[in-house]
C-alpha cells in the first residue's frame, strides 16, 4: 500500500533524446509527487513536483505527466544532455508533515 | 533558497566510538527534519523523523539507542551514531521541511566509515 514502484532501473539514451521514467503508486491518499536528481556522493536535489489537481507540469527541460486514474506519474527530460546523467528518484507523500516514500531509483546515462 | 547543509561531509572513526552528524537549514525554518541512510546503488531508507522540540520517531528496525537524534532548534538537527561498528558504515543524508509545506530539501550527505 505504501510502495512507489519505479521503472526502468537503468536507462541509456543519446544526447538530445527524451528519457522517460515511470512511477506507479497504490495509496490513493498520496497527494504530492516529487522527482529528485542525485549525483554520486551527493544528496538528492528536488527537480520538480506535482499535485494531483493537474495532469502535467513543466519546468525547463523537465516535465511531469500525472495520471490520477491509473495512479501513475512519469518524468520526461527533453533534449537530454550528458550532464543529466544521474540517478532519478520519484517519491510520494500523503500529508505535508510526513516523510516521502521513494521509488528504487533509475540510473540515467546520456551519451554524447 | 532552501539550502540544507551537513557536517561533516565525511568521517572515519574507529569501532566503538561515537560520531555526531549535524544537519542545518540555512535559509528557512525546518520544523521537521528527516534522517535517511543510503547504501551504494540503492534508494534512500528513512531512519527517523524529528519535529522541533519533540522526540524523534524512529522507523521499524532502527535502534533509537544507537542512532540518537536531537532537533533542538528550527535550524539544527543532529544524528549521533553511538558505539559505531563497521556495519554502520553508510551514507547518511538529512532533509528538512517547513511546517505546512510539502517541499523537502536534502543535505549533501555524510559518508561514515567505521574501521
Amino acid at each position: 500500500q505504501q510502495q512507489v514502484k519505479q521503472s526502468p532501473q537503468s536507462l541509456i539514451v543519446q544526447k538530445g533524446g527524451i528519457p522517460i521514467i515511470n512511477c506507479a503508486y497504490e495509496n490513493t491518499a498520496f497527494d504530492y509527487f516529487p522527482w529528485y536528481q542525485q549525483f554520486p556522493g551527493k544528496g538528492p536535489a528536488l527537480l520538480i513536483a506535482i499535485r494531483p489537481d493537474v495532469s502535467e507540469k513543466k519546468e525547463g527541460r523537465f516535465t511531469i505527466s500525472f495520471n490520477k486514474s491509473a495512479k501513475q506519474f512519469s518524468l520526461h527530460i527533453m533534449d537530454s544532455q550528458p550532464g543529466d546523467s544521474a540517478t532519478y528518484f520519484c517519491a510520494a507523500s500523503n500529508q505535508a508533515g510526513t516523510a516521502l516514500i521513494f521509488g528504487k531509483g533509475t540510473t540515467l546515462s546520456v551519451s554524447s | 533558497g532552501a539550502v540544507v547543509s551537513q557536517h561533516p561531509s565525511w568521517v572515519i572513526c574507529k569501532s566503538g566510538t561515537s560520531v555526531k552528524i549535524e544537519c542545518r537549514s540555512l535559509d528557512f525554518q525546518a520544523t521537521t527534519m528527516f534522517w535517511y541512510r543510503q547504501f551504494p546503488k540503492q534508494s534512500l531508507m528513512l531512519m527517523a523523523t524529528s519535529n522541533e522540540g519533540s522526540k524523534a520517531t524512529y522507523e521499524q528496525g532502527v535502534e533509537k539507542d544507537k542512532f540518537l537524534i536531537n532537533h533542538a532548534s528550527l535550524t539544527l538537527s543532529t544524528l549521533t551514531v553511538t558505539s559505531a561498528h563497521p556495519e554502520d558504515s553508510s551514507f547518511y543524508i538529512c532533509s528538512a521541511k517547513n511546517r505546512g509545506l510539502y517541499e523537502q530539501y536534502f543535505g549533501p550527505g555524510t559518508r561514515l566509515t567505521v574501521t
